[in-house]
């Protein structure tokens, strides 16, 4: 079953709106982490941000932010004032406790920034 | 720091021959993870290694793949009789050793293109 839902499959943005991805997750353990990984053109993996299951803190890192309701299982990040170079494919992943820390991703979401 | 290198960069084999990739994790790093992604998806798990030990295996590692970390250093993913569905991109990532909670710095990809 997938564990990891990214409803979005593309989102187009002009250049300095904001963009927001959605992420869905599923799992019965109490203790899990959360990832987001961007992918751009160039094909390398990079780790973004990190959020444990402890915390639902929201926090913003630079143009960064992310929306964290485990009531909802939710974990949605945003991009303030996109630029092009924000141009990429973005992961969500999950990590749950007991799984020697292998990420279960999304389908991900290609995001597209335009001038 | 270096950061994770994999070799080769691109293979394109013929249906039925054997090939053999290589991943060299960051250096203070003990835990390695392959991952196997295809076109429009997400990273899928292929196998973890704790130092030598390979300690998890997907059901999608079929008899027709080993992999090895000889001295817990890098490590080998080899694939016998290829198939067409082989074709992919497959992904090398390690991690810091203490907790799941570190994230995964993972390297360029090798892409498997099987004729």
């Amino acid at each position: 079953a997938q564990k990891v839902t990214q409803a979005q499959t593309e989102i187009s943005v002009v250049e300095k709106e904001d963009v927001t991805l959605d992420c869905v997750y599923e799992t019965r353990d109490t203790t899990y982490y959360l990832f987001w990984y961007k992918q751009p053109p160039s094909g390398e993996l990079v780790f973004l941000i990190r959020r444990n299951s402890f915390d639902e803190q929201n926090e913003i890192s630079g143009r960064y932010s992310w929306n964290f309701q485990k009531s909802t299982s939710s974990f949605n990040f945003t991009i303030t004032a996109s630029q092009v170079v924000d141009s990429a494919v973005y992961f969500c992943a999950l990590s749950e406790l007991g799984s020697w820390g292998k990420l279960q991703f999304g389908a991900g979401t290609q995001v597209v920034v335009t001038p | 720091d270096t950061g994770v290198s994999q070799n080769p960069r691109h293979k394109i084999t013929k249906r039925g021959q054997n090939v053999t990739f290589r991943c060299d994790p960051i250096s203070e790093h003990n835990r390695l993870y392959w991952y196997r992604q295809t076109l429009g998806q997400g990273p899928e798990f292929l196998t973890y290694f704790q130092n030598e030990a390979q300690l998890e295996k997907s059901r999608l590692l079929s008899d027709r793949f080993s992999a090895e970390r000889p001295k817990g250093s890098f490590s080998t993913l080899e694939i016998q009789r290829t198939e067409q569905g082989d074709s992919a991109m497959y992904l090398c990532a390690s991690s810091f050793p203490l907790a799941i909670s570190y994230e995964q710095y993972f390297g360029p990809g090798t892409r498997l293109t099987v004729t």
